[in-house]
């Protein structure tokens, strides 16, 4: 699986939208983009994932650049309980079920 | 629907010590796994199961084994506990669709302290 560099750490208004950068410049064809978050040392929450076009949920949308090396994950509202680590990963879709977490985006929302 | 339910929440051990991780799901999730995270750092994957009577090892088996008898449940075992295995356990479990879907539902997490 290709690997995926994010800041380590980011601050958020509260109310406003936070956009988290990910970096995938090794990423294939057939690798999909996953996005997990967890909150306090809860157990990891997925929130979204895509391929090549844009996605949106109720919780978050991907953007996916046109050569896929990088992809944001946007809040568009974030609250108080948006605060966690916010990880980024790729990987095939047809993979051997090992979801590889690195260390994330620890996303801090202030009031 | 309880989701992944994870026993004991906390725990400590003295080195050289064995105990059993319990995690449970009641979605007929065919994938279960067990992931530790140290401090400050990522999960990383111990041991997964495909279905019952099938398991393989992740990134970090050493020290750990696991069985899989039934659809439900998932046991991890620490043979013989060091203080390296100081950790937060997670269990994860998903739909027979994985990895199509990629979405892994996560237990609360076992905090283990070895001493």
């Amino acid at each position: 699986d290709a690997k995926t560099t994010q800041p380590p750490s980011m601050d958020c208004a509260e109310g406003r939208a936070a956009n988290l950068p990910c970096n995938h410049s090794t990423i294939s064809g057939n690798e999909y983009v996953y996005w997990y978050r967890q909150i306090h040392s809860q157990g990891p929450q997925y929130i979204i994932h895509g391929l090549k076009n844009n996605e949106t949920n109720e919780m978050a949308s991907l953007i996916i650049t046109e050569d896929r090396k990088s992809s944001t994950l946007i809040l568009p509202h974030a609250t108080l309980r948006d605060t966690a680590v916010y990880y980024c990963i790729v990987r095939t879709r047809s993979n051997d079920y090992k979801l590889s977490f690195g260390a994330g985006t620890t996303v801090t929302v202030r009031a | 629907n309880a989701g992944v339910t994870q026993t004991p929440k906390f725990q400590v051990l003295k080195t050289g010590q064995s105990m059993t991780l319990q995690c449970a799901q009641d979605m007929n999730h065919e994938y279960m796994s067990w992931y530790r995270q140290d401090p400050g750092m990522g999960l990383r994957l111990i041991h997964y199961s495909v279905g019952a009577g099938i398991t393989d090892q992740g990134e970090v088996p050493n020290g750990y084994n696991v069985s899989r008898s039934t659809t439900e449940d998932f046991p991890l075992r620490l043979l013989s506990a060091a203080p390296s295995q100081t950790s937060v356990y997670f269990c994860a479990s998903s739909s027979p669709t994985y990895p199509n879907t990629g979405e892994l539902f996560f237990g609360e997490g076992s905090r283990l302290t070895v001493l």
